[in-house]
């Protein structure tokens, strides 16, 4: 099992680029999420979903869209990117809320 | 509202004496409390989790953590540390519905010889 996988792991993107971030996990888990880490922060939640065709906003989801159109992938979309959106985005998934989190390698995004 | 809070952003200890990360959280309902542990350039890794039972519960590379409920507490143990324990050390809860899982904002552990 490959667990779950991050792409791309760096990017540098121009303010007012649009990206997405790919997620895809392989253990067959109902629970996704998306965060992002910035220094003395934590992690963030942005985006989660419980299952496919289901998701729902967390503490920090402006400037951000996803989808969950299967339940291997999670992508999250950056139509518009700005400066503030600078950032580590780690993707996570797990078996339900009970059971513990798989987090991916990370992606660090860098808008000039 | 969820929320965790870790009151220190540093802790330093030396090898071979016990350890303590704290780790208070808000939460409506039952509470799942997580810890996760973060070396440099890597993603979190899961150490241990209490979702209902015994309130000392045991993890990954001898780490223990304690539920408190009146105290509504979390903290995360090691009764000798190693200078490879030295690292980012999270702690999370989900909220009663279990879909959200809220993070502290780190607590960086050393460990020096």
């Amino acid at each position: 099992n490959a667990g779950v996988t991050q792409t791309p792991k760096f990017q540098v993107l121009k303010t007012g680029q649009s990206m997405t971030l790919q997620c895809a996990q392989d253990m067959n888990h109902e629970y996704m999420s998306w965060y992002r880490q910035d220094p003395g922060m934590g992690l963030r939640l942005i985006h989660y979903s419980v299952g496919a065709g289901i998701t729902d906003q967390g503490e920090v989801p402006n400037g951000y869209n996803v989808s969950r159109s299967t339940t291997e992938d999670f992508p999250l979309r950056l139509l518009s990117a700005a400066p503030s959106q600078t950032s580590v985005y780690f993707c996570a998934s797990s078996y339900r809320g009970t059971t513990e989190a798989f987090f991916g390698q990370g992606t660090r995004l860098t808008v000039v | 509202a969820q929320s965790v809070a870790q009151p220190e952003d540093q802790v330093n200890v030396a090898e071979g004496n016990p350890l303590t990360v704290k780790c208070t959280y808000s939460v409506s309902g039952n509470p799942y409390l997580f810890w996760y542990v973060q070396y440099p350039n890597r993603g979190l890794q899961f150490l241990l989790k209490y979702i209902t039972g015994d309130n000392l519960v045991k993890g990954s590379y001898g780490f223990e953590a304690e539920f408190n409920k009146s105290q509504t507490s979390f903290h995360l143990k090691k009764p000798s540390a190693l200078v490879s324990d030295s690292a980012l050390y999270f702690c999370a809860v989900r909220d009663s519905s279990a879909r959200r899982l809220y993070f502290g904002r780190g607590t960086q552990l050393t460990v020096w010889p």
